[in-house]
């Protein structure tokens, strides 16, 4: 069965530190997507990043970075130099694959709460 | 802003009754999801439409139903609701669910149910 573990619930930083939050995941298909999403505390999802099974390049953004693996099933996300507008949930997401190959649901983690603190 | 638009924004009912969330996908998009987030299941997938047609079904109750009309919006009914069906109920859109798509999330409705 398809899964995506956060293992760290709540994480607390000041602001200026690093931080990186986990994703574990688990699939048997070989082509699959991982998602990273945004939740401010005024509910929205923000999409942040999406990346496919075959890409296992690490992305930087700005002051985001991922960090894909496939050998040890991990899609982490470092956040440098936090800022105290990047307390959030972030959920890390695996996509289902369906109907030949077209991306289906997502199924996500529980997510990491994010508190910066200034 | 995602461009993708819900309402309401809350809704406050009582047990038994029945409701229904309105779902308006980004400009140009064919494919329309349903997800629930609550405090003890976490964001669950409920269903899946493309272009009016249902394309995929997860952990959907029996007592919800969703369509897709010819202008692509879609609506959630939630009926004879009980208090466990309190959460916030996500729409979010794609161009038609392939393999360079993303989904795009709406603001959310969050149902109350006393």
């Amino acid at each position: 069965a398809q899964k995506v573990t956060q293992a760290q619930t709540e994480i607390s930083v000041v602001e200026k530190e690093d931080v990186t939050l986990d994703c574990v995941y688990e699939t048997r298909d070989t082509t699959y997507y991982l998602f990273w999403y945004k939740q401010p505390p005024s509910g929205e999802l923000v999409f942040l990043i999406r990346r496919n099974s075959f890409d296992e390049q690490n992305e930087i953004s700005g002051r985001y970075s991922w960090n894909f693996q496939k050998s040890t099933s991990s899609f982490n996300f470092t956040i440098t130099a936090s800022q105290v507008v990047d307390s959030a949930v972030y959920f890390c997401a695996l996509s289902e694959m369906n109907y030949g190959g077209s991306q289906g649901n997502l199924i996500f983690g529980k997510g990491t709460k994010l508190s910066v603190k200034p | 802003d995602s461009g993708v638009t819900q309402t309401p924004k809350h809704l406050i009912t009582a047990t038994g009754q029945r409701v229904t969330l309105r779902c308006s996908p980004r400009s140009g998009d064919l494919s329309v999801y349903w997800y629930q987030q609550s405090l003890d299941q976490g964001l669950q997938f409920l269903i899946q439409y493309y272009n009016g047609e249902e394309r995929a079904k997860g952990n959907i109750l029996e007592r919800f139903s969703a369509q897709q009309f010819p202008d692509l919006h879609s609506e959630l009914n939630l009926s004879s609701l009980e208090l466990g069906d309190s959460a916030l109920y996500f729409c979010a859109s794609s161009y038609e669910g392939g393999t360079t798509d993303t989904q795009y999330f709406g603001p959310g409705t969050r149902l109350t149910v006393l």
